[in-house]
């Protein structure tokens, strides 16, 4: 069953604490993205990535860091440089970079990540 | 600076009747639209796109309309029923590369 998988559902940081999100996909999509929301509103992009081994800056990148060491694979370390973490967070990913082709436009999201302070 | 936004907030409608969710944008490169559903504590599901070069396209109860000249998306749901009951997001793909800019989203509620 092919998919988007984030875990996990809920997590509880600490002040000071640094927290990883997990997201894996087996699409053998190219293009992994972390979004964050926050309630009531929209998606706002906190870091892309491409490529394997290769990662961009999105509007809200300070105080968050990724890696993308394996294609179906990209973690989101929220650090205590973050100091208001809570929010839901979205993973996604697409296939291709090719704009001709618009079915490879669609982003495929998981199921989210909560993240709470405690 | 260039945005993707909704008029309404909130939508009520009546199960059975027909919905109209609107977005406005206001970047004119943007060629390219796309709808999402969002269901409370789940992740974004999508609906319908559309390119910039058409102006209407059909789904299964769904309908989105682009209209360029005054640019302006909206999703039309057919029979709304209970379970379309959800956030609705437009999204447009202006970047290099292929990233969406979202807007605030739409809650629509069927009343039954």
């Amino acid at each position: 069953d092919g998919g988007i998988t984030q875990s996990p559902k809920y997590l509880f940081r600490k002040e000071g604490q640094n927290v990883t999100l997990s997201c894996e996909q087996n699409l053998n999509h190219d293009a992994m993205y972390w979004y964050r929301q926050d309630p009531g509103q929209g998606l706002r992009l906190i870091y892309y990535s491409q490529i394997v081994n290769d990662f961009q800056k999105g509007d809200i990148a300070e105080g968050y860091s990724v890696s993308r060491e394996k294609k179906e694979s990209f973690p989101l370390t929220v650090t205590s440089a973050q100091k208001n973490p809570t929010a839901f967070y979205l993973c996604a990913s697409s296939a291709l970079l090719d704009r001709t082709q618009a079915t490879n436009e669609k982003l495929f999201f998981g199921s989210g990540t909560q993240l709470s302070v405690l | 600076g260039e945005s993707v936004g909704l008029h309404l907030p909130t939508l009520s409608v009546q199960e059975g009747d027909n919905s109209i969710i609107n977005c406005a944008y206001s970047n004119s490169a943007s060629d390219y639209f796309i709808w999402y559903k969002q269901e409370s504590g789940k992740g974004p599901q999508f609906i319908i796109d559309i390119r910039s070069n058409m102006d209407k396209r059909q789904g299964q109860r769904v309908t989105v309309l682009l209209n360029k000249t005054v640019k302006h998306l909206s999703l039309q749901i057919a029979a709304t029923q209970p379970g379309d009951s959800a956030v609705y997001f437009c999204a447009e793909n202006t970047r290099a590369g292929n990233m969406l800019t979202f807007g605030g989203g739409t809650r629509l509620m069927v009343k039954p």
